[in-house]
């Protein structure tokens, strides 16, 4: 079975601070995602990485920055945040060519006070 | 750009056929489309995926008519545990990675 896990279940950060969220999968993928979650909004695509050091914007990146050094580990930054991004997120891997089948793992919920 | 709509509520009785449409309009030729269920507190978890005609597995079946401007999630004989939010993904196949979510759809089946 295919594995993603993230760092933390719950976090709570103050507004200004820089947060990092981890994530990792154990299937090889190549494609990498990071999604935000909030009611009445779906899925929103921040950033994914279809390779090793390589990113590409998604629909709502601003205020975001990613990082991957491995192809196991995908990080999403939040360079200073703000109450704004105050949300669930969700990493997700997928093959290369099965873009369309993803793989999550069980978020992570930040509040930013 | 494809656009997803799908209706934001269903409810059901357990043992009902339940069908769940999500309208993608402006669907592109090297589009695929999945459907993934999401538990309260869980990431969402793939169902199925196809590109036109019917697609069965052990979970559910597809529809999508020949014009693929829509597609249908049918769930047969729902039991309690069904109840989840149902989400559809319009996503190409190249390098482009458009992904396009549907905001979903939260089903409850009642006893």
């Amino acid at each position: 079975d295919v594995k993603v896990t993230q760092s933390s279940r719950y976090l709570v950060k103050r507004t200004g601070e820089k947060v990092f969220l981890e994530c990792v999968q154990d299937m090889d993928h190549e494609n990498m995602f990071w999604y935000r979650q909030d009611p009445g909004l779906g899925l929103r695509l921040i950033y994914f990485s279809y390779d090793v050091k390589m990113k590409e914007k998604g629909d709502i990146p601003e205020g975001y920055s990613v990082s991957r050094e491995k192809k196991e580990r995908f990080s999403l930054i939040l360079e200073s945040a703000s109450t704004n991004q105050t949300s669930m997120y969700l990493c997700a891997s997928s093959s290369l060519a099965g873009v369309y089948e993803q793989y999550f793992g069980p978020g992570t919920r930040l509040t930013v006070t | 750009l494809a656009k997803t709509t799908q209706p934001i509520s269903m409810d059901s009785y357990e043992g009902q056929e339940v069908n769940i449409t999500c309208s993608h309009n402006n669907i592109a030729t090297n589009d695929y489309i999945t459907w993934y269920q999401q538990f309260p507190s869980q990431g969402p978890r793939f169902i199925i995926q196809g590109y036109k005609t019917k697609v069965t597995n052990e979970v559910a079946s597809l529809f999508i008519p020949a014009d693929r401007k829509s597609s249908t999630l049918s769930l047969p004989r729902v039991s309690l545990s069904d109840t989840a939010v149902y989400y559809c993904l319009v996503a190409a196949l190249d390098s482009n990675y458009q992904l396009i979510w549907g905001a979903g759809t939260k089903l409850i089946i009642k006893p």
